[in-house]
């Protein structure tokens, strides 16, 4: 039972341009959102995150988007970089039990 | 310098031999956990600690097992019983079981001879 879902495997964007990563997940009661950036063999580490009841949370570059009526959440790159090239994880949390999407690999292009 | 770490970078196992895949923290976090990486799939739960000489199974917990001796330590062994055990192992910690972010290690990645 995937509840948390990342429906793009991958995405492609230039370098300077807006990278839009999205995760939907199924269960209302996700009270809290992580997204997680992930190198080739190594650990992910924590980006940005959001609680519910929040609907918008911005560090920097990245800014987080949470649409608790369709259940959606998005990443906002701006503007790309090539060392944004990683594979990014969305997290959902409830009572302390975290649940993963399958991941999106950001590829940015110079 | 917190942080996590975990030992060996990469490791092999033999047929009906076990493992113990090492993870050790030095964040004073209540909480640590294991996750299993396969491709194309997310993180899966394998098992959790809440605190010392507690731990609780995860959504993929047979064939392995582990132990919560120490606040800072929280071992993985991977028995002969895990049928597919290849795959990439990562350890996390939070500060407590209720703490909303997790820390990753580097990740142990375990090959079958």
């Amino acid at each position: 039972d995937q509840q948390v879902k990342q429906n793009s495997p991958s995405l492609s964007v230039q370098e300077g341009r807006i990278s839009i990563l999205n995760c939907d997940y199924t269960n209302s009661m996700f009270d809290y959102f992580l997204w997680y950036k992930k190198y080739p063999a190594e650990g992910p580490t924590f980006l940005i995150s959001i609680s519910s009841i929040k609907d918008k949370n911005e560090d920097g570059r990245f800014t987080v988007f949470l649409n608790k009526s369709a259940k959606h959440l998005s990443l906002h790159i701006v503007p790309s970089q090539p060392g944004d090239s990683a594979v990014y994880f969305c997290a959902a949390i409830l009572r302390g039990d975290m649940r993963f999407g399958a991941g999106t690999r950001l590829t940015v292009k110079p | 310098d917190g942080g996590i770490t975990q030992s060996p970078k990469y490791l092999f196992r033999k047929e009906g031999q076990n493992v113990t895949l090492s993870c050790e923290q030095n964040l004073n976090h209540d909480a640590m956990y294991w996750y299993r990486q396969d491709p194309g799939q997310g993180l899966r739960l394998i098992y959790y600690s809440q605190i010392v000489n507690d731990f609780q199974k995860g959504d993929i917990a047979e064939g392995y097992s582990v132990s919560r001796e120490k606040k800072e330590s929280f071992p993985l062994t991977v028995t002969s019983a895990q049928k597919n055990p290849t795959a990439f192992y990562l350890c996390a910690s939070s500060i407590s079981a209720g703490g909303k972010t997790q820390y990753f290690g580097p990740g142990t990645r375990l090959l079958v001879l």
